[in-house]
């Protein structure tokens, strides 16, 4: 079974309106963390957000929250007030606690920001 | 502010030719691992690092060899290279414990003819 799963390959949403990217996680360990990541078209690879599985607040970046649902097993990242620089491939990650040594990834969507 | 530092940037090989692609990360951080991204899909993760003197394998680790003598080095070596490890290979270190992110290189974009 997947443990991240990312439904929405690409998204289209117009600048300045907020966009939700969905991404479910399976795990029976009570103690995980739940990451984005960020990349755009030059590459690189940038740490967005982060939320712990005993956090009962959702997690705020800036512009970047989380909604945590934790009994449905999701983490959505919403992006407020969308801009161009946001276009770009999004990453959900799970990293569990009994065995830290792996992170698991998403397979990303695609989030293109329309003028 | 170096944070995870990986070299060559771009590299082009032979097939059969061996490289070492180097990674080094100055956070002091026990973990370290390797990926690779193929064009349109996620990362797969080649080989880790949990300390100095400790690797393992991940999903995909033919092909590749890793050693880790200090905490701050892990270079990713190459043995043979082939046509199908035409990829990014990305470098990427973290604290231990799981609601540590991880920080990755810039990455090393390797094409084999």
């Amino acid at each position: 079974a997947q443990k991240i799963t990312q439904t929405q390959p690409g998204m289209f949403v117009q600048e300045k309106e907020a966009v939700t990217l969905d991404c479910t996680y399976d795990t029976s360990d009570q103690s995980y963390g739940l990451f984005w990541y960020k990349q755009p078209s030059s590459g690189e690879m940038i740490f967005l957000i982060y939320q712990g599985s005993y956090d009962e607040q959702n997690a705020t970046e800036g512009r970047y929250s989380l909604n945590f649902q934790k009994a449905r097993k999701s983490t959505n990242l919403v992006i407020s007030a969308s801009q161009l620089g946001d276009s770009a491939m999004y990453f959900c990650a799970m990293r569990e606690g009994y065995n830290f040594n792996k992170f698991y990834f998403g397979s990303g969507t695609k989030l293109n920001v329309k003028p | 502010n170096a944070g995870v530092t990986q070299t060559p940037k771009f590299q082009v090989l032979k097939t059969g030719q061996s490289m070492t692609l180097q990674c080094a990360q100055d956070m002091n951080h026990e973990y370290m691992s390797w990926y690779r991204q193929d064009p349109g899909m996620g990362l797969r993760l080649i080989h880790y690092s949990v300390g100095a003197g400790i690797t393992d394998q991940g999903e995909v680790p033919n092909g590749y060899n890793v050693s880790r003598s200090t905490t701050e080095d892990f270079p990713l070596r190459l043995l043979s290279a082939a046509p199908s490890q035409t990829s990014v290979y990305f470098c990427a270190s973290s604290g231990t414990g799981y609601d540590q992110p991880q920080h990755f290189g810039d990455g090393t974009r390797l094409s084999i003819l």
